[in-house]
């Protein structure tokens, strides 16, 4: 069965507010969570890696300020995507790793921003 | 930087056909190389991995070998079954669990 939960898996919003999207692990101890982001026919580009407790570290182009990654507790991390506009329209994907290392990923959630 | 790239699809077969999934990579240095699988409505799963040159990785008859001459790991399945359908990504890791993806193909299996 699914260890990650990703939520919501599909949200439509108008141009302007701000989205949150949840990544929990259901049966471990994420330790490290990832965030990535897919444009239409193009590659899963990482956005960020998060360790519990710690800042997120943002890969180079993306918007630390536009999108707010926090990693609270080792079952859940959060992207919100601040003032979302239709260029932030996009797949955005997690994944998560515990202390043995193995990768799992969520289902992923498709934005919309009209 | 590191890059993969891997044929567009969508891929269209029919049942029992066999499937060819091209694959090529840019690295500095020797990555670990892997086929991530994507059924519909569900997360990226490991589908196989190889860690070396000349390994070849295998799983549900599934098999891509890591050709250190060529930077490819084409993945392939002699038969495939409708339940095959879904997207396939590959992609490489330097180290540790930091990946980079191809674009992914969707592979579509008609009985």
């Amino acid at each position: 069965g699914a260890v990650v939960s990703q939520h919501p898996s599909r949200v439509i919003c108008k141009s302007g507010t701000s989205v949150k999207i949840e990544c929990r692990s259901l049966d471990f101890q994420a330790t490290t969570m990832f965030w990535y982001r897919q444009f239409p026919k193009k590659s899963l580009m990482l956005m960020a890696t998060s360790n519990e407790g710690s800042k997120a570290t943002y890969e180079q182009g993306v918007e630390k300020d536009k999108f707010l990654i926090n990693h609270a507790s080792l079952t859940l991390s959060t992207l919100t995507v601040t003032s979302a506009h239709p260029e932030d329209s996009s797949f955005y994907i997690c994944s998560l790793t515990g202390s043995d290392e193995k990768l799992f990923f969520g289902s992923g959630t498709q934005l919309s921003v009209l | 930087g590191d890059s993969v790239t891997q044929m567009e699809g969508p891929v269209t077969l029919s049942e029992e056909a066999f499937l060819t999934i091209n694959c090529t990579y840019t690295a500095t240095g020797y990555p670990s190389l892997f086929w991530y699988v994507q059924y519909p409505g569900e997360g990226l799963q490991l589908l196989l991995k190889a860690t070396k040159a000349d390994d070849k990785g295998s799983n549900k008859g599934f098999e891509a070998t890591y050709r250190k001459e060529t930077t490819s790991f084409h993945l392939e399945k002699g038969s495939v079954q409708v339940s095959d359908s879904a997207v396939y990504f590959c992609a490489l890791s330097p180290a540790g669990n930091k990946l980079t993806f191809g674009g992914g193909t969707r592979v579509l299996v008609k009985p």
